[in-house]
């Protein structure tokens, strides 16, 4: 597709409950990010991948998040034991590879809203 | 850590008013910044960025903003706004490779 799709567009999960979140970044694209962005507030960053590597991860909450990008494209957000915290919507986004600074920019999907009961 | 102040939560405006959001930063270093536009109903894309160069950047649709480092800000201006420009606008810095840090967005309501 031309865009980042994530999957699904919407997930209601009772509390203790695992989900499952999938993000298809743009072909080539060699960076791909997770944000968690909460009512109100600005993204804030989870987790980036730079093609199967997963570099930075510290912004995950609790070790009841975990990310995977196991083959460099298509990466999986997975938290157990889902939390009314956890409401929130998970955004997904990739960047193509860094031929000069002034080319890279983050490409959005549009992102799915998690809702813990 | 870097954080990113953004000053108003919401604006409203008429047609044609003149649009400034202001956008603060904290980081010492080196920082590439980044202006970000979610349309109602659409996902988060670019509005414009700042890597190195002139201090003031023009973005798409008309707006533009100017980084000034004494100042650690870089604001999101635009002449003359219409209704079209309804949307929550974020600003963002990133100081490595990786992440970018936003600030919670200021909703942008333009009355036509």
């Amino acid at each position: 597709g031309a865009g980042v799709s994530q999957s699904p567009r919407y997930k209601v999960a009772k509390r203790g409950q695992d989900v499952a979140l999938r993000c298809d970044p743009i072909s080539g694209h060699v960076s791909l990010f997770w944000y968690q962005q909460a009512l109100g507030q600005g993204p804030e960053f989870l987790t980036y991948f730079q093609n199967e590597a997963q570099l930075d991860k510290s912004g995950l909450p609790s070790d009841r998040f975990f990310a995977e990008r196991p083959e460099g494209s298509v990466s999986t957000l997975k938290i157990q034991r889902t939390q009314q915290e956890d409401s929130a919507v998970y955004l997904c986004a990739s960047s193509e590879p860094r031929r000069s600074a002034t080319n890279e920019k983050l490409f959005f999907g549009s992102g799915t809203q998690l809702s813990v009961l | 850590a870097q954080s990113v102040s953004q000053h108003n939560h919401h604006v409203i405006l008429s047609e044609a008013a003149s649009l400034e959001l202001g956008c603060n930063y904290s980081y010492g270093g080196t920082v590439n910044l980044f202006w970000y536009v979610q349309y109602p109903g659409q996902h988060l894309q670019l509005l414009l960025k700042y890597f190195s160069g002139d201090p003031l950047v023009k973005g798409i649709k008309g707006f533009e903003a100017e980084f000034i480092k004494s100042k650690f800000s870089f604001n999101l201006r635009k002449p003359s706004v219409q209704w079209s420009d309804t949307a929550e606008y974020f600003c963002a810095v990133r100081t490595n490779a990786g992440k970018s840090t936003f600030g919670d967005g200021t909703t942008l309501t333009v009355k036509p």
